[in-house]
C-alpha cells in the first residue's frame, strides 16, 4: 500500500530563516506528489506538485519542492519564512487504485511556526 | 469563483438523528470525494465517485453513505450517527486524472452527542 510519512509534528523557525517541512513516501510505481496548507478553519489549499520532470518543483507564495527519488522525499522548502506561513502542511500521494478512481493519501501533517 | 461549497460548517446533533452535509462545486470536476480529518491520523477518504452515479469505498466508509445524481453535488449521508463519527469533513474535487490537483471545501465541523 502506498503511504506517507511527515516525520516532524511540528516545526518552528523564526521569521526570515529558510524553513523545511519533512516528508517521505512509499508507491509502487512513479508517485504523483501534493503538498496542500491548511490555515484555521479553512479548508486545504493547493501549494505545488511532482508529476515527472524538473525535480525541484515551485508553487504558490513562494514555496518550492524537492523530489529526491533515491531518498524517496518530497521535502517543501521556503528560502525565508513569513509569519503568516504559520498553518498546518499535509504532503500527499495520488494513489492509482485497481478499481478505478485515485485516492489521495496524507501524512498526518506538520504544523509550522513562524516566530516574529 | 471555482469553488467547492460545504454546507452546514458547523453541526451538534445527537446520537441516531440522521443527517446530510452537502457538497457543490461549480468547476465540472468529474471526481468527488470525502475526506475526515482527526488528530494525529491526517485526512482519509470516506467516499469517492468518479461520475455520475459511480460512487465507491474509501478507506473508512463504515457508517457513511454517498449519492451522486448530478455532476456539481455529492452529498454525504450519517443515516445513524454516533460519537466516534465526530470529526472534520471536508469534501474535494477534481478533474480525476492522477496529476490533478484537488480542491477542498471550507470543511464542516460534525459534534455528535
Amino acid at each position: 500500500a502506498q503511504s506517507v510519512a511527515q516525520p516532524e509534528d511540528q516545526v518552528n523557525v523564526a521569521e526570515g530563516n529558510p524553513l523545511t517541512v519533512k516528508c517521505t513516501y512509499s508507491v509502487s510505481g512513479n508517485p504523483y506528489l501534493f503538498w496542500y496548507v491548511q490555515y484555521p478553519n479553512r479548508g486545504l489549499q493547493f501549494l505545488l506538485k511532482y508529476i515527472t520532470g524538473d525535480n525541484l518543483v515551485k508553487g504558490s507564495y513562494g514555496f518550492e519542492a524537492e523530489f529526491n527519488k533515491s531518498q524517496t522525499s518530497f521535502h517543501l522548502k521556503k528560502p525565508s519564512a513569513l509569519v503568516s506561513d504559520s498553518a498546518l502542511y499535509f504532503c500527499a500521494v495520488r494513489e492509482k487504485r485497481p478499481e478505478a478512481g485515485t485516492a489521495l493519501i496524507f501524512g498526518k501533517g506538520t504544523t509550522l511556526s513562524v516566530s516574529s | 469563483e471555482a469553488q467547492v461549497t460545504q454546507n452546514p460548517r458547523y453541526l451538534i446533533t445527537v446520537t441516531g438523528k440522521k443527517l446530510t452535509v452537502t457538497c457543490s462545486q461549480n468547476m465540472n470536476h468529474e471526481y468527488m470525494s470525502w475526506y475526515r480529518q482527526d488528530p494525529g491520523l491526517g485526512l482519509r477518504q470516506i467516499y469517492y465517485s468518479m461520475n455520475v452515479e459511480v460512487t465507491d469505498k474509501g478507506d473508512v466508509p463504515e457508517g457513511y453513505k454517498v449519492s451522486r445524481k448530478e455532476k456539481r453535488n455529492f452529498p454525504l449521508i450519517l443515516e445513524s450517527p454516533s460519537p466516534n463519527q465526530t470529526s472534520l469533513y471536508f469534501c474535494a474535487s477534481s478533474l480525476g486524472g492522477p496529476n490533478t490537483e484537488a480542491f477542498f471545501g471550507q470543511g464542516t465541523r460534525l459534534t455528535v452527542v
